[in-house]
């Protein structure tokens, strides 16, 4: 079964500068990888998929991530966080050996902190 | 982009009672739909995975009596938590894709209290 790890439960960083939030997976070949930001009491928002191709993939709100085989990552980043992006982030992995990318698993989230 | 409501957004309930929360696709018909339990500061931990016009299937250690999923047409599920005690009190997601194997869309989520 796969399973996703993302190592930090909490990062600050401060209003303008550069993030990285990391995302690990564990899966037999090549999974489907997501990444959703999720405010506070609110649902889960897409940021970024990735399914096959391009291994640096663009997402809404100026966010991009890479997927690394050889590393088992797929972590999010962003050159210049704004305040609104304040919020949990998750990591999610998707099987396509069951044929499907809906049924996922997700990390236990990293929430940001930015700081004006 | 697509459009997923759940009703209602919080709910306060007194031990014993019952609680039934919609999931509702607005522009598309969803074959699937999945509910998610979601802890406070903790992940989303997938419950059922609902499809139209047949039985739910749960994930292991998920009380299927307990937790009553129903997926009566194209853009509506819902879950009833039956004979809900404390514990229960929870955020409860519901997620829903336009065709099999497809792109999630997610409800606002649904906090869930009981007293």
């Amino acid at each position: 079964a796969q399973s996703v790890t993302q190592p930090d439960i909490h990062i600050t960083v401060s209003e303008g500068a550069s993030l990285e939030l990391r995302c690990n997976y564990s899966y037999g070949a090549t999974p489907y990888l997501f990444w959703y930001v999720q405010s506070p009491g609110q649902g889960l928002q897409l940021l970024l998929k990735y399914f096959s191709g391009d291994t640096l993939v663009q997402g809404i709100k100026g966010f991009e991530a890479e997927f690394k085989r050889s590393q088992s990552s797929f972590n999010l980043r962003k050159p210049s966080v704004h305040w609104s992006d304040a919020a949990e982030y998750f990591c999610a992995v998707g099987a396509p050996h069951t044929g499907t990318a809906s049924k996922l698993t997700f990390g236990t989230g990293t929430r940001l902190q930015v700081t004006l | 982009g697509a459009v997923v409501s759940q009703h209602p957004s919080r709910v306060i309930c007194k031990s014993g009672t019952s609680v039934k929360i919609e999931c509702r696709s607005l522009d598309f018909q969803a074959t699937t739909m999945f509910w998610y339990r979601q802890f406070p500061k903790q992940s989303l931990m997938l419950m059922a995975t609902s499809n139209e016009g047949s039985k739910a299937t749960y994930e292991q250690g998920v009380e299927k009596d307990k937790f009553l999923i129903n997926h009566a047409s194209l853009t509506l599920s819902t879950l009833t938590v039956t004979s809900a005690h404390p514990e229960d009190s929870s955020f409860y997601i519901c997620s829903a894709s336009r065709l099999i194997g497809g792109e999630l869309f997610f409800g606002e989520g649904s906090r869930l209290t009981v007293l």
